[in-house]
């Protein structure tokens, strides 16, 4: 079984600071795909970010790069220069294997703050 | 080019009653995940289709089925309707059945059971 767990109910930052979202993970499979999904308030999940498993470098769009330690199985989102818009639910996923579905975490309230 | 859609955007039922929830996919894609919401929790995989085909089965009980037609919208009926079932319901749509590609997520059908 796939299980996704984000430790972190709720954060909070400054505009233009920086925070680091927590996710670890744990699967069987050998070849597996990591995403970070935006969930804005009242509107649509959209893709923040991927990471394939075999690859080593972090994944990095923008203001959003991934701290992805295979070992320890976590995976956690950096968002740099903290925006107004950047305050949604971020939910982590895992998918990947003989199976077609993701599997998400419980997510992560983020508000940045003026 | 128009996203996922999904109709109704709001439903209200009584227990017992039956619901059907419509998803059409982003143009081109060919399969649609299905997902449910529970206010809190991160989105839990209930259904795929790819190419008129289930692909993946989430643990939710037999109550619970959809289809896929030939121009690749699908719909989600849910029989016996339980309180439990008041969720947020999405829809997903990929090029193809897979968990490793983004999966472009629709408004979501918010369910009210009484």
């Amino acid at each position: 079984a796939q299980t996704v767990t984000q430790s972190q109910p709720e954060m909070s930052v400054q505009e233009a600071e920086t925070v680091t979202l927590s996710c670890t993970y744990d699967t069987s499979e050998s070849n597996y795909y990591l995403f970070w999904y935006k969930q804005p308030p009242s509107r649509q999940m959209i893709l923040v970010i991927r990471q394939e498993a075999y690859k080593q470098q972090n994944a990095t769009e923008n203001r959003f790069s991934v701290n992805f330690q295979k070992a320890a199985k976590s995976f956690s989102l950096k968002i740099s220069d903290s925006q107004l818009g950047d305050t949604a639910m971020y939910f982590c996923a895992l998918g990947g294997g003989s199976n077609y579905k993701l599997t998400f975490g419980k997510g992560t309230l983020l508000t940045v703050n003026p | 080019d128009a996203g996922v859609t999904q109709s109704p955007t709001h439903l209200i039922k009584t227990r017992g009653q039956h619901v059907t929830l419509r998803c059409s996919p982003i143009s081109g894609h060919k399969s649609v995940s299905w997902y449910q919401q529970v206010l809190g929790q991160g989105p839990q995989f209930i259904f795929q289709y790819y190419e008129k085909e289930e692909r993946g089965r989430g643990n939710f009980p037999d109550r619970f089925s959809a289809r896929q037609f030939p121009n690749y919208s699908s719909e989600l009926n849910v029989n016996a309707l339980l309180l439990g079932d008041s969720a947020l319901y999405l829809c997903a749509s990929s090029p193809r059945a897979s968990s490793y590609n983004e999966q472009f997520f629709g408004p979501g059908t918010r369910l009210t059971v009484l």
